[in-house]
């Protein structure tokens, strides 16, 4: 998607290790978000941030921390990941107005 | 707690058909409510968006309707299409601060 890259695009790791997925953009877009996507419960958010050093948690943010050095990246990183956190994980990014978010193409995670 | 129902599932519907996805909220404080469309192994894209103060809005084949009162609003697409066949998510935003939450999600699938 334009404008806003994720990576991996794929990846498996081994219970118990740390795993961070990264989050580019090129529109200096202020918000950034994570979300996940599982079948059965759609997208729900994990963290976002409003600007750079300037985060918060969202719906499900149990395990996953998140850091915003940059205008541009967004990092979500599992501390020690658990084959609960095996999903697809999205980035999206928005501006104050208007409200549509952009999301990126994804990366799938699988823990085993 | 779910802040945004979507009902169907799953809905399967011929070429030509006019398939009707629902969504119902609680917050009464949403004020920007848009339908995002996925496809396979890609983002979610923002398809059209609505604001309570108007009842219907029109994109091409693509139809928002919106019950205030009812707290509920609808997509309805037109002459649907395989090319259509997808899931189909509506959300909903508290004000310019807010997050969107999403509902589950419905896999639409136009036969030929």
């Amino acid at each position: 998607d334009a404008g806003i890259t994720q990576s991996p695009r794929h990846k498996v790791t081994e219970t118990g290790t740390p795993v961070t997925l990264r989050c580019h953009q090129t529109e200096n877009h202020r918000y950034m978000y994570w979300y996940r996507q599982d079948p059965g419960h759609g997208l729900r958010l994990i963290h976002y941030s409003y600007g750079v050093k300037d985060t918060d948690k969202g719906e499900v943010s149990d395990g996953y921390s998140v850091s915003r050095s940059k205008t541009e990246d967004f990092l979500l990183t599992l501390e020690s990941a658990t084959s609960s956190q095996t999903s697809v994980y999205f980035c999206a990014i928005s501006e104050v107005y208007p409200y549509g978010y952009t999301f990126g193409s994804g990366t799938r995670l699988t823990v085993v | 707690q779910q802040q945004v129902k979507q009902s169907p599932q799953s809905l399967i519907v011929q070429k030509g058909g006019i398939p009707i996805i629902n969504c119902a909220y609680e917050n009464t404080a949403f004020d920007y409510f848009p339908w995002y469309q996925q496809f396979p192994g890609k983002g979610p894209a923002l398809l059209i968006a609505i604001r309570p103060d108007v009842s219907e809005k029109k994109e091409g084949r693509f139809t928002i309707s919106f019950n205030k009162s009812a707290k509920q609003f609808s997509l309805h697409i037109m002459d649907s299409q395989p090319g259509d066949s997808a899931t189909y998510f509506c959300a909903a935003k508290e004000g310019s601060q807010g997050n969107l939450i999403f509902g589950k999600g419905t896999k639409l699938s136009v036969k030929p």
